[in-house]
């Protein structure tokens, strides 16, 4: 098993909906957890933290859920910029070591 | 800006040879990361370093060796390739006490 799970997706979706992605992680000694962004053809790139009291920026909302294990974000009125993989990240509390999710891979049509 | 840099974009190598990945940060970052990224399969961390001269086995260290002489560079070294190390090689770096991990552009590995 995966020590981060998530659906692969394609979730596509049109310009201005709300999607939800969700994560599911195993290694309960996993402290913090991370929502990183990856377009196609490029690199990863951190896109917000997730805190135990969830967390918002601008239309990114991130949440944590220590009793199941659980991770989701959503992100809210859909741009076609958003477009990209979101992958799912968890650490053990060592800052140099991140686990990752495979993805979860979105398309906002127009 | 964060900028971590790779050798090449795209490589393409026949099996048995020894293949050189290098990886430069500008930010004297103390930490330093190989992973390779395959479909389905997600990042996968190869090695790690946090000092020079210091390297540490990620979850799939089998078949790489690592360099880190210089704090700014960190190299990956494929002894031998072989088919099955066909893969995106993606580098990063972070702060000793920071979770963010900045990525370089990656290089596209093709093993004949």
């Amino acid at each position: 098993r995966k020590e981060v799970e998530q659906d692969p997706g394609p979730f596509n979706v049109p310009e201005g909906a709300t999607v939800a992605f969700n994560c599911t992680y195993s290694n309960s000694a996993s402290q913090s957890f991370f929502w990183y962004r990856q377009d196609c053809r490029k690199e990863p790139k951190l896109l917000m933290s997730v805190y135990s009291s969830g967390n918002e920026d601008g239309r990114f909302t991130a949440q944590l859920n220590r009793a199941s294990q659980y991770i989701s974000l959503l992100i809210r009125d859909s741009k076609l910029s958003d477009s990209a993989t979101y992958l799912c990240v968890s650490s053990t509390g060592s800052a140099r070591q991140l686990t990752f999710g495979s993805g979860t891979q979105l398309t906002v049509l127009p | 800006d964060v900028k971590v840099t790779q050798s090449s974009r795209y490589l393409v190598k026949r099996t048995g040879e020894k293949v050189f990945l290098e990886c430069v940060q500008d930010m004297d970052h103390e930490n330093m990361f190989w992973y390779r990224q395959d479909p389905g399969l997600g990042l996968r961390l190869i090695y790690f370093s946090y000092d020079v001269k210091m390297k540490e086995k990620g979850d799939i260290p089998e078949g790489y060796s690592v360099s880190r002489e210089k704090k700014e560079r960190f190299s990956l070294i494929l002894e031998s390739a072989s088919t099955n190390q066909t893969s995106m090689y993606l580098c990063a770096s972070s702060l000793i006490s920071v979770h963010e991990q900045f990525f370089g552009p990656g290089t596209r590995l093709t093993v004949l």
